[in-house]
C-alpha cells in the first residue's frame, strides 16, 4: 500500500502569482483534505472533498480551490499569491468521511511566496 | 470557538525519563482526539487517537494518552523518552458536524539529550 504523496516539494513563486499543488491519496481514499502550516505553527484546515465534492471549508478566501479526481488524486490551487501564503500545505486522505476516521498526511509542499 | 491549546511550546527531557505533553481543548458534547508526530521536513503521523470507550488510549512508539473530559484534556505521556523521539508533536480535535476537520493546537517541540 502506498502512502500520500505529494509534488513539488518545494516551490518558489513571487506575489500575484498562481501555484497548482498536487496531492496523490491511498488508494481507495474518498476524502482529501488540505491544510496549511505556516512556520512555528500547526496546521490549519483549508477544505476537504469527498468523492469529488466540496464538504466543508476553513477561514480561507476564494482564491484557494481545490479539485479531486476519481482517480484519487487532488489538487490546491491558490490564485493571487500572498507574501502570507508562504507555508508548508499538507493534504491527508481517509477512507470515509467519518469524524472520527485517521487521516493519513503526505510529506507536503513548502512553498515561498516572494 | 473551537480551539486546542498546547501550553508547552518546549519540552526539554533527557533519554530515558518520563515526559508528558500537555493538551487541552474546549469543551463540546461530542469530541474525538488525536496526537500526531512531525519529524523534520516529513509530514504527520497519528500516534493515537480517542473516539470513544477506555479513557486510556495506547498508541505507537510506546506512547499513550488519557482522555479527561472533566478538565477537557487529553495529555500524552510515554515512561522513557529516546533520542529518536525528538520531534514536533501536535494534539487535533474534531466535532461531530464538522466535516470530520481537524482543528491542531500550535505544537510542542520534545527535544531530548543525552
Amino acid at each position: 500500500e502506498t502512502g500520500v504523496t505529494q509534488s513539488p516539494t518545494h516551490l518558489i513563486k513571487t506575489r500575484g502569482q498562481q501555484v497548482t499543488l498536487r496531492c496523490s491519496s491511498q488508494s481507495g481514499h474518498n476524502t482529501v483534505s488540505w491544510y496549511q502550516q505556516a512556520l512555528g505553527q500547526g496546521p490549519q484546515f483549508i477544505f476537504q472533498y469527498y468523492r469529488e465534492e466540496e464538504n466543508g471549508r476553513g477561514n480561507f478566501p476564494p482564491r484557494f480551490s481545490g479539485l479531486q479526481f476519481p482517480n484519487y488524486s487532488s489538487e490546491l490551487n491558490v490564485n493571487a499569491l500572498e507574501l502570507d501564503d508562504s507555508a508548508l500545505y499538507l493534504c491527508a486522505s481517509s477512507l470515509e468521511l467519518g469524524t472520527g476516521e485517521t487521516q493519513y498526511f503526505g510529506p507536503g509542499t513548502r512553498l515561498l511566496v516572494l | 470557538a473551537q480551539s486546542v491549546t498546547q501550553l508547552d511550546s518546549q519540552v526539554p527531557v533527557f533519554e530515558e525519563a518520563p515526559v508528558e505533553l500537555r493538551c487541552n481543548y474546549s469543551s463540546s458534547v461530542s469530541v474525538y482526539l488525536f496526537w500526531y508526530v512531525q519529524y523534520p521536513n516529513q509530514g504527520l503521523q497519528l500516534l493515537l487517537k480517542y473516539l470513544s470507550g477506555s479513557t486510556l488510549v495506547k498508541g505507537i512508539n510506546g506512547f499513550e494518552a488519557e482522555f479527561n473530559k472533566s478538565q477537557t484534556s487529553f495529555h500524552l505521556r510515554k515512561p522513557s523518552v529516546h533520542i529518536s523521539d525528538t520531534a514536533e508533536y501536535f494534539c487535533a480535535v474534531t466535532y461531530t458536524g464538522t466535516a470530520s476537520k481537524l482543528t491542531f493546537g500550535t505544537g510542542t517541540r520534545l527535544q531530548v539529550t543525552l
